[in-house]
């Protein structure tokens, strides 16, 4: 059974720093895997999608990368924001999904950026 | 923006009462599913459609069922409403095969 974990919970950090959100996942059969942005009672935003056969996608100042043989991803904020503060959630779809469409998700990490 | 919209964006319900949220899909998108979201937790998948037709579904008892009309939008509908149903109810839409998923801006249900 899938399970994605995400570490840390919650993080808080002065504006301009540099930050890394880790996600692991325990099946590495999976068929993509994305990052999303969630404010406080607000729907997800999708913030990045690495297929499985991708090492990393950037946009902007993020940049997230993918080992899948060891079940890890991490999303790189570069010189951080205090819009930048927001829930973060990684979800992953599995090969065993087939063609539901299933995204199996981490419980997040709480960004908190300090002007 | 996504595109993807959800209504209500509140609602309230009595324990034991039936609901209904809305969800019309990103434009060329065919496939919708439904999460559920508990408060400091992370989405859980309820189910998906496709063509009209549920293509798979998460551990959700039966009394959470679905429609998907055709033209892609969907309705989520919950009977004899529990108090641990109270969550945000996001949709997703997407391409089938698993293909980037959008999501609306969701539903806050409360149950009391």
């Amino acid at each position: 059974k899938q399970e994605v974990t995400q570490i840390p919970a919650a993080l808080s950090v002065p504006e301009g720093e540099n930050l890394v959100l880790n996600c692991s996942f325990t099946d590495s059969a999976i068929y993509n895997l994305q990052w999303f942005r969630q404010d406080p009672g607000k729907g997800l935003t999708s913030l990045l999608l690495i297929q499985s056969s991708q090492r990393e996608q950037t946009s902007g100042r993020l940049n997230a990368s993918l080992d899948k043989s060891s079940g890890r991803s991490t999303l790189y904020i570069a010189a951080s924001q205090p819009g930048d503060s927001a829930t973060y959630l990684c979800a992953v779809r599995g090969l065993r999904s087939g063609n539901t469409g299933k995204l199996i998700f981490g419980q997040g990490t709480t960004l908190q950026v300090k002007p | 923006e996504t595109g993807v919209t959800q209504s209500p964006t509140h609602l309230i319900k009595t324990r034991g009462q039936q609901v209904t949220l809305r969800c019309s899909s990103q434009s060329g998108h065919n496939t919708v599913s439904w999460y559920q979201q508990a408060l400091g937790q992370g989405p859980q998948f309820i189910f998906q459609y496709y063509r009209e037709e549920e293509n798979g579904r998460g551990n959700f008892p039966p009394r959470f069922s679905g429609l998907q009309f055709p033209n892609y939008s969907s309705e989520l509908n919950v009977n004899a409403l529990e108090l641990d149903d109270s969550a945000l109810y996001l949709c997703a839409s997407s391409l089938l095969g698993g293909a980037e998923a959008f999501f609306g801006q969701g539903t806050r249900l409360t149950v009391v």
